[in-house]
């Protein structure tokens, strides 16, 4: 079945650890995306990539990187959390076509102490 | 600039009954799609409607329709019937920088649904 995925769902981890935030999606995207989202707030892209070897940072300022080796994945690194990366990361694709919708993932809930 | 506002931050409507979202943006685009999008409470963020902005109708997707008024700039989204799992943030949206740029977001609605 062709959908967005994102590993892990929820991730509590300490202040310095270096994380990733996977994710994958089996609808032959070019287009992928990462959101920062406070709960109930609005959304900020933080990076994007419009397809193999393409990166892109996004309208708010982030310490976290991103890849893209393989079409089909577009994981976000962080290299020494801290707390305020506490947050929600959406990470989003959508096809090469004249209106861009955007499909999501299910998110990962990050909070670092 | 680009931009997308949302003015009502919480919304509220009775079971079964109809509420009107309300979503102004300003683009200088002749052609593009308009998006509205619905989070769940801890759930994943889907598309709800979208509206090509060449097309005069109005889009309608069972019970959600929208009022676009393109000269005006406004794209109101409508949920008839409404129904307890309606309960949602919801993004109003359109992509900048021609139709192939990304998707900028209102703030959002938080919608509540009375029992």
């Amino acid at each position: 079945e062709a959908d967005i995925y994102q590993t892990p769902r929820y991730l509590v981890i300490g202040t310095g650890k270096k994380i990733t935030l996977e994710c994958s999606q089996t609808m032959g995207h070019d287009k992928m995306y990462w959101y920062q989202q406070d709960p109930g707030m609005e959304l900020h892209l933080i990076h994007y990539s419009y397809g193999v070897n393409s990166t892109e940072k996004g309208d708010l300022s982030s310490e976290s990187t991103v890849s893209r080796i393989r079409t089909e994945h577009f994981p976000l690194t962080l290299e020494s959390a801290r707390p305020s990366h506490t947050s929600q990361y959406l990470c989003a694709s959508s096809v090469k076509s004249s209106y861009n919708e955007q499909f999501f993932g299910p998110g990962t809930r990050l909070t670092v102490l | 600039a680009q931009t997308v506002t949302q003015s009502q931050p919480e919304m509220s409507v009775q079971e079964a009954e109809t509420v009107t979202l309300s979503c102004t943006y300003d683009t200088s685009e002749s052609d593009y799609y308009l998006f509205w999008y619905k989070q769940p409470p801890s759930r994943q963020m889907i598309l709800v409607i979208r509206q090509e902005a060449y097309k005069q109708q109005n889009a309608t997707e069972n019970r959600f329709s929208v009022n676009f008024q393109k000269a005006a700039k406004s794209f109101s989204l409508k949920i008839s019937d409404s129904q307890l799992g309606d309960a949602a943030m919801y993004f109003c949206a359109y992509p900048y920088g021609g139709s192939q740029g990304n998707l900028i977001f209102g703030k959002g609605t938080k919608l509540s649904v009375k029992p």
